[in-house]
């Protein structure tokens, strides 16, 4: 069970936009920047966005995030086919003195 | 361009310790902007953050995993090694190195990861 909860999966037919949410608590989330990071089948993740809303260089405008209180969602418009991934949002947690993943979302691109 | 690379025995007997090193090119261990970690991946799992190491090579460590965990920094190899002790089925995982800058980009960079086995 993580301590950030995503949806195990999300869909979405090319050209569509989807959001994928992230819900933790005070403790990270709350109190703590969320970064998001990309797992293309079969290859190690890669840092996608950081300090809640920043693409890293080379990131194409297309995602954004976002975060309000307990809770930060990762944006995709323009879906496309190479955007089949997993995604994982991450945080720190002051009260488990950990660095958290949430679950991750298996994205398909119908 | 940055490269971690991650190496060590793939298989390891249960109760023994897992061994790995992540090998730094095109960057320094030394470098008190950035720090290095390891995060792994069990199969068909999610993420799991193991420790970071900074350059002074203070240490913070999963409390979950603290109690067999050790990292440390070679600064004359520009590398970083992990040991993990009493190893049993659950540690086996693809294992990350990764490198974060301070304050700023959590896990910025990744090595293609080194899959071990923990199995009798």
């Amino acid at each position: 069970q993580s301590v950030l909860t995503q949806p195990p999966s999300a869909s979405e037919t090319p050209g569509q936009r989807v959001t994928i949410s992230c819900s933790g608590a005070r403790s990270n989330i709350g109190s703590n920047i969320v970064n998001w990071y990309q797992q293309l089948p079969g290859t190690a993740p890669k840092l996608l966005i950081y300090s809640n809303n920043q693409r890293l260089s080379g990131v194409p405008d297309r995602f954004s995030g976002s975060k309000s209180g307990t809770s930060a969602s990762l944006a995709i418009t323009g879906l496309q086919s190479e955007d089949e991934a997993t995604y994982y949002c991450a945080t720190r947690d002051d009260r488990l003195n950990a660095w958290v993943f949430g679950g991750g979302t298996k994205l398909t691109v119908l | 361009q940055l490269q971690l690379r991650e190496s060590g025995p793939g298989l390891v007997k249960p109760s023994e310790t897992l061994s790995l090193i992540c090998s730094v090119s095109g960057g320094s261990v030394n470098m008190s902007s950035h720090y290095w970690g390891w995060i792994r991946q069990p199969p068909e799992k999610g993420l799991e953050w193991i420790g970071n190491i900074y350059h002074s090579g203070s240490t913070f460590y999963n409390p979950s995993l603290k109690s067999r965990l050790a990292m440390s920094i070679q600064k004359s190899k520009n590398e970083i090694s992990l040991t993990l002790s009493s190893g049993t089925v659950a540690d086996t995982a693809v294992y990350y190195c990764v490198r974060g800058l301070v304050g700023y980009r959590d896990f910025e960079s990744w090595g293609q990861g080194a899959r071990v086995t923990v199995s009798s």
